[in-house]
């Protein structure tokens, strides 16, 4: 079957125009997680969706970035205003609840 | 609030030698799960291993082992007669037992040397 796809999987920006991030999940997947990986740097949790609902999103760095799930299906990470910090490898993970997560490709964030 | 730590950034081995890469959890939940994710220089992370806090037996999987030890909050990868194709970033993490996000280690970075 399908794995995690996410578009675009990559994506030269300039500062300060708003980017969107898709993602599409493994069906009947009802876990989604967004993370952030720097170059060289570990895994940073943005936000986790359990159905249509994120009942965490403590890992999102700043008010400009938002997302939301539809469908219990396809996510979009929003980032507005984009800046060079927001220059990173998006991931994208789906899973059952509380079982292993499948990563999508990501997509590079080329801020400039 | 919960955190999960990798002391070991990077590790080099000759092939065939044994290596055990440390991981150390922090966690107030009663019930977690526990991870270890592979990252190939290819960049797609792979899941290698679930643990859920009550199952403290360890695991072998061919050349992989894993050690939970809920005493010492620790949960060790161990690979026996690695391989060049071991090499990687590997990632421990920690998932609680309700509505909340995954917690990533920094990761260590193995290098298999032939």
């Amino acid at each position: 079957g399908a794995g995690v796809s996410q578009s675009p999987s990559n994506k030269v920006t300039e500062k300060g125009k708003d980017v969107e991030l898709r993602c599409d999940p493994i069906s009947g997947h009802t876990a989604l997680y967004w993370y952030r990986q720097s170059l060289g740097q570990g895994l940073e949790f943005l936000i986790y969706f359990q159905g249509n609902s994120a009942p965490d999103k403590s890992g999102l760095p700043s008010d400009r970035f938002s997302a939301e799930r539809t469908g219990g299906s396809v996510s979009t990470l929003t980032i507005q205003r984009t800046q060079q910090e927001d220059s990173a490898v998006y991931l994208c993970a789906s899973s059952l609840i509380f079982r292993e997560q499948y990563f999508g490709p990501g997509t590079r964030l080329t801020v400039t | 609030a919960q955190k999960v730590t990798q002391a070991q950034t990077e590790i080099s081995v000759v092939e065939k030698e044994d290596v055990t890469l440390d991981c150390v959890y922090e966690t107030r939940d009663t019930t977690y799960y526990l991870f270890w994710y592979k990252q190939p220089p290819s960049g797609e992370l792979v899941f290698l291993i679930r643990r859920n806090s009550f199952d403290e037996q360890n695991e072998i999987s061919g050349r992989y082992s894993w050690n939970f030890q809920k005493s010492t909050s620790s949960f060790n990868f161990t690979i026996t007669a690695s391989q060049v194709v071991d090499s990687a970033v590997y990632f421990c993490a920690l998932s609680p037992g309700a509505e909340r996000g995954v917690t990533f280690g920094t990761g260590t970075k193995l290098q298999v040397i032939p």
